[in-house]
């Protein structure tokens, strides 16, 4: 069955640091989310994604945050500058155009020292 | 904005227990709601959906109804299982094309054999 992945499983960075966290959506889905978890709080939505532009952001997605999709099979979240308040689980997500079901990536624990 | 409210965790139960974790909803319009889990290192996973009020969402055992007068939409297995061992994310989707899902706090969910 088709999932979507996601790399690493766990990032550990310092602060001020760059980090790039990826993630390969199911293959015939056109629209591609990134949602955050931080540890105890709510699942929140950052960004999403469709036809190679930012469709929907938000207020947490600052200039800090940039999505891109490199190629046909990667979308990555790229955080220019971490602070200890990005530590958090990252979770991808990707959909059909006629879907109301997002199927999500096992996430990625970003820890910021 | 939208939002959900879900009950607060932990919850520990016997195997064979009736489940209920409840979930309330604020939106404007008529949302889709959703039911995910997350078995442990996994990703989340769509377990229900309803689209419409009165609409019954059921899977592998659970069920919820979206109850529009109440807004709310509980979910509720007859008998649990250890292997039901896991979070319970609740989540909406606005009606008006928003594409983004908007989460409960997350219960978890322990059944003890």
């Amino acid at each position: 069955e088709p999932e979507v992945t996601q790399t690493p499983s766990h990032q550990v960075t310092q602060m001020g640091q760059e980090v790039i966290l990826r993630c390969v959506p199911i293959s015939n889905h056109l629209y591609f989310y990134w949602y955050r978890q931080i540890l105890g709080q709510k699942v929140e939505f950052l960004v999403s994604f469709y036809n190679n532009e930012i469709s929907e952001k938000s207020e947490i997605f600052d200039d800090q945050f940039s999505v891109e999709r490199p190629d046909g099979s990667n979308f990555t979240l790229k955080i220019r500058s971490t602070k200890l308040e990005d530590s958090a689980m990252y979770f991808c997500a990707s959909s059909e155009p006629t879907s109301n079901e997002q199927f999500f990536g096992p996430g990625t624990r970003l820890t910021v020292l | 904005g939208d939002s959900v409210t879900q009950m607060e965790g932990p919850v520990t139960l016997s195997e064979e227990a009736f489940l209920t974790i409840n979930c309330t909803y604020t939106a404007t319009g008529y949302p889709s709601l959703f039911w995910y889990v997350q078995y442990p290192g996994e990703g989340l996973q769509l377990l229900l959906k309803a689209t419409k009020a009165d609409d019954k969402g059921s899977n592998k055992g659970f069920e919820a109804t979206y109850r529009k007068e109440t807004t709310s939409f509980h979910l509720e297995k007859g008998s649990v299982q250890v292997s039901d061992s896991a979070v319970y994310f609740c989540a909406l989707r606005a009606f008006f094309g928003n594409e983004k899902l908007t989460f409960g706090t997350g219960t978890r969910l322990t059944i003890i054999p």
